[in-house]
């Protein structure tokens, strides 16, 4: 069965720090991915989404960039953090009937 | 433009009252619409995939319907292990990702 992990669970950072947040998948094969922004009182928002190694699409223009060095595995990057950055942040998958979401990370920029 | 809305932003049911949520949608070309439960903290659980008007799915105490413009999710004789918020969630043509809606928070007292 297919499995997705992210970390960290929770983090705190201070305003104008990088940020690195880590998706991996298991059971799957070239999956399409996804990082989800959800933050108080909205929905999610589509931040990127990779069909493939190396290939990125940017949904939102922000502070964030995204990468796919590995077929299964997807990072979300800051260079420097905003407190607006601050939400839960969701990595997917997609299986063609439904997205898959992993645990999530709380981000909290102070 | 494509959109997703959700009602009522919250719902108190005593166990055994049974009850619905809607979903409001409108998109250009619908490839499906999406349920899914989130409990605080925890990324979305996959519920249901409707792709067209009509159709029908069943799971426990949920079953979600859709029409031309909305889907309810009908939660019979509903238990507090259902108290969750639920998010309806669509595919359109372009197919990058799902458009979510804000979702309905569910609460169920015993």
């Amino acid at each position: 069965s297919q499995t997705i992990h992210q970390w960290p669970a929770t983090l705190v950072q201070p305003v104008g720090s990088p940020l690195s947040l880590e998706c991996t998948v298991e059971g799957t094969s070239n999956p399409n991915l996804y990082w989800y922004r959800q933050a108080a009182g909205r929905g999610l928002q589509l931040l990127f989404y990779s069909v493939g190694i190396g290939q990125i699409s940017s949904e939102v223009p922000q502070n964030l960039s995204a990468s796919r060095p590995q077929d299964r595995q997807f990072i979300l990057s800051s260079k420097k953090l905003l407190l607006s950055d601050s939400g839960f942040y969701l990595c997917a998958w997609s299986s063609g009937t439904g997205d898959h979401f992993g645990p999530g990370t709380r981000l909290t920029v102070t | 433009e494509d959109q997703v809305t959700q009602s009522p932003e919250a719902l108190r049911l005593q166990e055994g009252e049974s009850s619905s949520l809607n979903c409001s949608y409108t998109v250009s070309g619908l490839r499906g619409l999406f349920w899914y439960r989130q409990d605080p903290g925890k990324g979305p659980e996959f519920l249901f995939t409707l792709y067209s008007a009509g159709e029908e799915k069943e799971k426990e105490r949920l079953k979600a319907t859709l029409t031309k413009k909305e889907s309810f999710l009908h939660i019979t004789a509903p238990k507090p292990e259902d108290s969750a918020t639920y998010l309806c969630a669509l595919a359109n043509q372009a197919g990058t990702a799902l458009i979510f809606g804000k979702g309905t928070t569910l609460s169920v007292s015993s």
